[in-house]
């Protein structure tokens, strides 16, 4: 049984500051990787997919994906009151696994 | 480029009624996935569909759930005889391909339903 375990939060950070999402996982053999925000009351939305070990970078976000930790993290940078949302992280597959999410609070 | 499409929005039912939720793929895809999230829980696996085939569906419920994908058509959850327990957003997803790891889907705006 494939699991992905999130921090449910809130994680409560200062607008401008930098909001780190973390993610494990137990299957040892998942390739790809997902990370989906959810905005209360409406459907997730991609924002990055991972293979590969190591960051990628995609504007203010950067995912980060270590494989022999069994460990994937999302990085916002500058983070927004926009930004204020639920983030899902997800196995990719046939079918996504995903995490619980966790809450991320973005205040002025 | 229309993305992907679900109906109704939102849907009342009484116990007992039959539920169906429809789904339209993104354009050029012909995978179509359906996930379930109860009230702050997270997404679920239900099943995952290409045209006239289910392909995985691990996720359903053993009872009153049942899915399909036509050759003409949208994709149609079917829920018989509902109970207050299902009541949940219900969201499709698509991708235009499956097999393959890492495909990314891309998400509806859902169908919320709620059973009285």
């Amino acid at each position: 049984q494939k699991e992905v375990e999130q921090n449910s939060g809130p994680l409560s950070v200062p607008e401008g500051a930098i909001a780190s999402l973390n993610c494990t996982y137990s299957d040892r053999g998942s390739q790809s990787f997902f990370w989906y925000r959810q905005y209360s009351g409406k459907s997730p939305e991609l924002i990055m997919f991972i293979y590969s070990n190591g960051d990628k970078e995609d504007g203010r976000f950067t995912a980060q994906l270590n494989k022999a930790s069994q460990y994937v993290s999302l990085l916002i940078r500058d983070s927004q009151p926009s930004d204020s949302a639920t983030y899902l992280c997800a196995l990719g597959g046939n079918k996504l696994i995903f995490g619980a999410g966790t809450r991320l609070a973005v205040h002025p | 480029n229309a993305g992907v499409m679900q109906n109704p929005r939102h849907l009342v039912r009484r116990r007992g009624q039959e539920a169906r939720l429809r789904c339209s793929p993104m354009k050029g895809h012909s995978h179509v996935y359906w996930y379930r999230q109860l009230p702050e829980e997270g997404l679920k696996f239900m099943v995952y569909l290409q045209k006239e085939n289910i392909i995985d569906e691990s996720g359903m419920p053993k009872e009153r759930f049942s899915a399909e994908f036509p050759k003409e058509g949208p994709s149609i959850l079917r829920i018989q005889q509902v109970v207050r327990g299902d009541s949940a957003a219900y969201f499709c997803a698509s991708s235009p391909v499956g097999r393959r790891q890492g495909e990314t889907q891309y998400f509806g705006p859902g169908t919320r339903l709620l059973v009285l």
